[in-house]
């Protein structure tokens, strides 16, 4: 069984930062690009980044450009996502996500349960 | 990149079908066979529906179905049923810029 948890959120103040991990299982990593897409309190989904499964292509929404790492293990079957820089609008559950590569759309088909990050003062 | 189009809302009684679309462009939607679509209950996560425009994985309910034509998508669900009620989210490949995958706004569903 695939599973994916994710873990790191919290409550941090603008300009402060966070790491995110996820934790996954029941499937082979290394094979898989993975992603984040984040969900706004009350609003829809939002793809954050992805990355390839050597950690050598990795792909960003332009507002976290220059803010957000993406980065993985494959020895610990671990995704991770550094945010620096944060803001306000950053405020969101945060999930890991598994996904298809680019001949297959990079489709997500498994998702962790999330975690809350909160950028408030 | 603006989201895909999603009606915000829709409704049907227990054993009707409803029909959700996803407006999207050439660029996204309409120029490739990888739209997906995600159901997600109240604090939980989403769950995938259907990949590849019409492709259900396995364990999902042959009572959805998806499809396209030109820049739209669009999902059916037969036979309502009241744990239907949920939000549904389309998804796309889009060759624009980044980012390379965008949704839809989200349409919630409502069993009368």
């Amino acid at each position: 069984e695939v599973q994916l948890v994710e873990s790191g959120g919290g409550l941090v103040q603008p300009g402060g930062s966070l790491r995110l991990s996820c934790a996954a299982s029941g499937f082979t990593f290394s094979s898989y690009w993975m992603s984040w897409v984040r969900q706004a309190p009350g609003k829809g989904l939002e793809w954050v980044a992805n990355i390839k499964q050597d950690g050598s292509e990795k792909y960003y929404v332009d507002s976290v450009k220059g803010r957000f790492t993406i980065s993985r293990d494959n020895a610990k079957n671990s995704l991770y996502l550094q945010m620096n820089s944060l803001r306000a609008e950053d405020t969101a559950v945060y999930y890991c996500a598994r996904s298809t590569d680019f001949w297959s759309g990079y489709q997500i088909d498994y998702w962790g349960q999330g975690t809350l990050v909160t950028v408030s003062s | 990149q603006s989201a895909l189009t999603q009606p915000a809302s829709v409704s049907g009684s227990p054993g009707q079908s409803i029909t959700i679309s996803c407006t999207g462009t050439s660029s996204d939607v309409g120029g490739y066979n990888y739209v997906s679509w995600y159901q997600q209950h109240p604090g939980k996560a989403p769950k995938l529906l259907i990949y590849d425009v019409s492709n259900r994985p396995s364990g999902v309910s042959n009572r959805f179905s998806g499809s396209t034509s030109g820049n739209t998508a669009s999902l059916t669900i037969s036979g309502l049923q009241a744990e239907d009620e949920a939000d549904y989210y389309c998804s796309s490949y889009t060759s624009s810029s980044t980012p390379i995958v965008i949704f839809g706004g989200g349409t919630k569903l409502t069993v009368l």
